[in-house]
């Protein structure tokens, strides 16, 4: 079974829709973090999380929320989807140690029309 | 100028070549640098960390070079399953900066 994993995989959504993305893990990591990727921009932070009661900002958060609900879930939530949020989600945990290794999970591909 | 940049690619190179690419940034403050790798259409992995003196893996050879700040990684006799996409991280106490990625294509 996969430690980090995310749903859905794949969402095509509306512009003004409230979109929900959830993340899991089982590898016990206090630190979890959202990112979204695009084309020639490389992957961006959009909010991390150091523990359950810890949320911070990251470089993109604007149009953005997260839940941390507990140790092992955080979630990312779009409150009025708009196309330009069109982009590949990925979600990780690292632990606290000397490389603070990123594990990300396998992607969340979201379209907005 | 962004603070981590690399060549996107991309570099096309024969089996059994060596191959490699820098990646540059702009905080001269930043202390602590790593290689992901990213296979298409799936997360990225650490590929390994970058230290002061160099670092070692097999046939991947990372080096620092402080002084015109740029990280470099080197590949040495290629495989096809090498290709992918190099992503360069500086990772400071406050932010984790990844490039967008140098992809890497190897031909039989």
């Amino acid at each position: 079974d996969a430690d980090v994993t995310q749903t859905p995989r794949n969402r095509i959504t509306k512009t003004g829709k409230r979109i929900m993305l959830e993340c899991s893990q089982t590898k016990g990591h206090d630190r979890m973090y959202w990112y979204r990727q695009d084309p020639g921009l490389g992957l961006r932070l959009i909010y991390y999380s150091f523990d359950v009661k810890d949320i911070n900002k990251g470089e993109i958060s604007d149009g953005y929320s997260v839940s941390r609900q507990a140790q092992a879930k955080f979630s990312l939530s779009l409150e009025s989807a708009i196309p330009n949020q069109t982009a590949l989600y990925f979600c990780a945990t690292s632990d606290f140690g000397p490389t603070d290794t990123q594990y990300f999970g396998p992607g969340t591909r979201l379209t907005v029309l | 100028r962004k603070e981590v940049e690399q060549d996107p690619g991309p570099f096309n190179v024969p089996e059994g070549a060596t191959v490699a690419f820098n990646c540059t940034y702009s905080n001269s403050a930043s202390q602590s640098f790593f290689w992901y790798r990213q296979d298409c259409r799936k997360e990225p992995k650490l590929l390994m960390s970058v230290y002061s003196s160099g670092n070692e893996d097999g046939r991947f050879t990372a080096q620092l070079n402080r002084a015109s700040q740029y990280i470099s990684l080197l590949i040495r006799d290629s495989k096809l399953s090498d290709s992918a996409t190099y992503l360069c991280v500086d990772r400071s106490a406050s932010k984790i900066i990844f490039g967008s990625g140098t992809r890497l294509s190897i031909r039989p």
